[in-house]
């Protein structure tokens, strides 16, 4: 099974900050890679997949990037309703895989 | 960009047994293959189950193979998920889920416990 290791646990920043999000695999999973939004209450939604590729009706303020074991999402321009619990997922190899999560916080 | 429904699920004793639906609407369902995720609060999320477009492809996570059923029926656009032998820890909320390159949309959600 591979491993998704996310970085930090916690992120607090301010409104109009950049944030940025890290995943690491325990081995290569090329792009094949989805990021997520979870806010308390709501159902989790696909912003990025195949590593880079927005969703529908995901903001450009969402940019994800990456290839092999390495990923990274950032988000500019934070404001208070990007806060969530972000989580990253491996989809390269069966069962596909999330990392622990990443609280972001707007202060 | 469609939308998923969820209904079953709530309070069962170990050993018992629960049915999740999950109906379908805003797209093609027979085009697209379907899975359970599922989160255990405080934990990450877990892929539970897939199935194929057609139904004819099933897979489960070890954590639940031989005790979950997940079924599927493409004329009345509905996902279903048949947990039996059922455990504590598979007390979480599960979600039903269209694959799309991502999971993408994501159901409301319907939650499980499982207690004594």
């Amino acid at each position: 099974e591979v491993v998704v290791a996310q970085s930090p646990g916690t992120l607090s920043l301010s409104p109009g900050d950049r944030a940025t999000l890290s995943c690491r695999a325990s081995q290569n999973v090329g792009t094949y890679f989805s990021w997520y939004q979870h806010k308390p209450g709501q159902a989790p939604r696909l912003l990025i997949r195949d590593s880079s590729n927005r969703a529908t009706d995901i903001s450009p303020r969402f940019n994800g990037s990456g290839s092999g074991t390495d990923f990274s999402l950032t988000i500019d321009s934070l404001e208070p309703e990007d806060s969530a619990v972000y989580y990253c997922e491996q989809r390269n190899n069966w069962p596909h895989t999330f990392g622990q999560g990443t609280k972001l916080e707007i202060k | 960009e469609g939308q998923l429904m969820q209904s079953g699920g709530g309070l069962v004793k170990p050993g018992g047994s629960l049915r999740l639906s999950c109906a379908a609407s805003g797209f093609t369902f027979t085009t697209y293959s379907m899975n359970w995720v599922r989160q255990v609060p405080g934990k990450r999320l877990e892929w539970v189950s897939s199935i194929s477009a057609s139904g004819g492809l099933i897979d489960y996570a070890d954590s639940v193979k031989g005790r979950f059923t997940t079924s599927r029926d493409n004329a009345g656009a509905s996902l279903y998920l048949q947990m039996d032998s059922l455990r504590l820890e598979d007390t979480a909320m599960y979600y039903c889920v269209r694959d799309k390159r991502g999971y993408d949309p994501w159901g409301q959600g319907t939650l499980v416990t499982v207690s004594s």
